[in-house]
């Protein structure tokens, strides 16, 4: 059975660097016919999409985020990793990773790390 | 960007009543929308996807449907374990875009 788990800071300072990883068990990335996704929830408000990754490495960003985004594999770890420059309070949220079924929709979630920016 | 409106916000429901919620988009999403269930503290949890296409292990009770710009989902005889906020999301074209969700609680 599939399970995703994030790892990263819980807090981080605004204009640093966010680095989040999704290591996954029970399914390997490399050569898997589904994408690898990140999404975040602030708290109380609803899903965004951040960004995804294929089995090959081609990514896909959200446009707001595009030009602070960067998504990556590790398929020797089995692992998944995003990278979000600049941060600001604007970013503080509980950060998912996900698997991407269909390069579309998220069938099998981690638990989620909420990520704190504040001085 | 598409955006994705839910309605009702909120939906206060008994056990056992049959409930829809919502989801219209900005513009047609043919049928590329799955829906999610989130429960306090938890991830989300895939319902279906392609509008009806109903994930192995959702019980029976939940079905979807519509196409273009206004995608639906019902929930026959709501159960206690049912009582959550529910999101759709497009996937008709990139950035894949969410609803705002719709709380179902006890009335």
């Amino acid at each position: 059975q599939i399970e995703l788990q994030e790892s990263g800071p819980g807090l981080i300072k605004p204009s640093e660097t966010l680095s989040l990883t999704c290591t996954v068990s029970g399914d390997s990335i490399r050569g898997s016919n589904y994408y690898w996704g990140w999404l975040r929830q602030p708290p109380g408000m609803p899903l965004e999409w951040v960004g995804s990754v294929s089995s090959s490495g081609s990514t896909y960003y959200t446009p707001s985020l595009d030009s602070r985004l960067i998504i990556s594999l590790d398929t020797s770890r089995n692992q998944f990793s995003l990278k979000l420059t600049s941060v600001s309070a604007a970013d503080t949220a509980i950060y998912y990773c996900a698997r991407v079924r269909g390069a579309n929709w998220f069938d099998t979630w981690g638990q989620g790390t909420l990520v704190t920016v504040s001085s | 960007d598409i955006h994705m409106t839910q309605s009702p916000s909120t939906l206060s429901a008994s056990v056992g009543d049959r409930v829809t919620i919502t989801c219209r988009a900005s513009q047609s999403v043919d049928r590329w929308v799955a829906w999610y269930q989130q429960k306090p503290g938890k991830a989300p949890k895939l319902l279906m996807h392609d509008a009806s296409d109903v994930e192995g292990g959702v019980p029976s009770r939940f079905s979807g449907g519509g196409s273009g710009t206004q995608l639906t989902l019902t929930i026959n005889s709501l159960q206690p374990d049912d009582f959550a906020i529910y999101y759709c999301q497009q996937y008709s074209s990139y950035p894949w875009t969410f609803g705002q969700g719709t709380k179902v609680d006890i009335k």
